[in-house]
């Protein structure tokens, strides 16, 4: 009954390699999200999208790549991975509109060695 | 001046203790608020919406002062279960949400 999921839960990969977390929602939402939680525990939004359209791309390097096959999926992929990719990285949902809190999934864990 | 501002804290207090945080945000369009409670190595889960006359949810309730553009989460009776880190979250308009970096709570016993 998880309302947001997302895997894998955890990653560790070497640097220069491509990797991708997926996401999926059963809220009926018209609206996800892709938040990046740093070391110093920063929530900050990397991308958000409306019914499959991209709507916020915050200052996220090129290499990160998010697609949406569905309102239900965002997906992120990231090319080239680098040290400072290392973070947890949340997937979200919400209604659309103001007053509509996120909903978030449990995080993947992303190791760069 | 940051969007979001919060206390780190951390805030050490026993249980049964009533505790404040305090926010403020820089954005005067800013509509909606929220806070969220996230547990060590866990998501970020709402704790409540915050409305412009104030409201209770139990032990927790939320002030908005929009002149001084702050917000503010008190806590009554402390539980160990309380211990978390608690963001204050604002919503500028139709934009996405703006997440403060989170005040520590440890409830001692």
């Amino acid at each position: 009954d998880t309302a947001v999921s997302q895997t894998p839960k955890y990653l560790v990969t070497q640097m220069g390699n491509d990797k991708s977390i997926k996401c999926e929602q059963n809220l009926g939402h018209d609206t996800m999200y892709w938040y990046k939680q740093d070391s110093k525990k920063f929530l900050k939004i990397m991308f958000s999208y409306n019914n499959k359209e991209l709507i916020i791309n915050e200052t996220v390097p090129n290499r990160f790549s998010p697609k949406s096959p569905d309102k239900a999926h965002l997906n992120l992929h990231i090319n080239s991975l680098e040290l400072g990719d290392s973070a947890v990285y949340f997937c979200a949902s919400s209604q659309v509109g103001q007053n509509q809190p996120q909903h978030f999934g449990d995080g993947t864990r992303l190791s760069i060695l | 001046r940051k969007e979001v501002e919060q206390d780190p804290g951390p805030f050490n207090v026993p249980e049964g203790a009533t505790v404040a945080f305090n926010c403020t945000y820089s954005n005067s369009a800013s509509q909606s608020f929220f806070w969220y409670r996230q547990d060590c190595r866990k998501e970020p889960k709402l704790l409540m919406s915050v409305y412009s006359s104030g409201n209770e949810d139990g032990r927790f309730t939320a002030q908005l002062n929009r002149a001084s553009q702050y917000i503010s989460l008190l806590i009554r009776d402390s539980k160990l279960s309380d211990s978390a880190t608690y963001l204050c979250v604002v919503q500028p308009g139709n934009t996405p949400l703006v997440f403060g970096k989170g005040t520590r709570l440890s409830v001692i016993a």
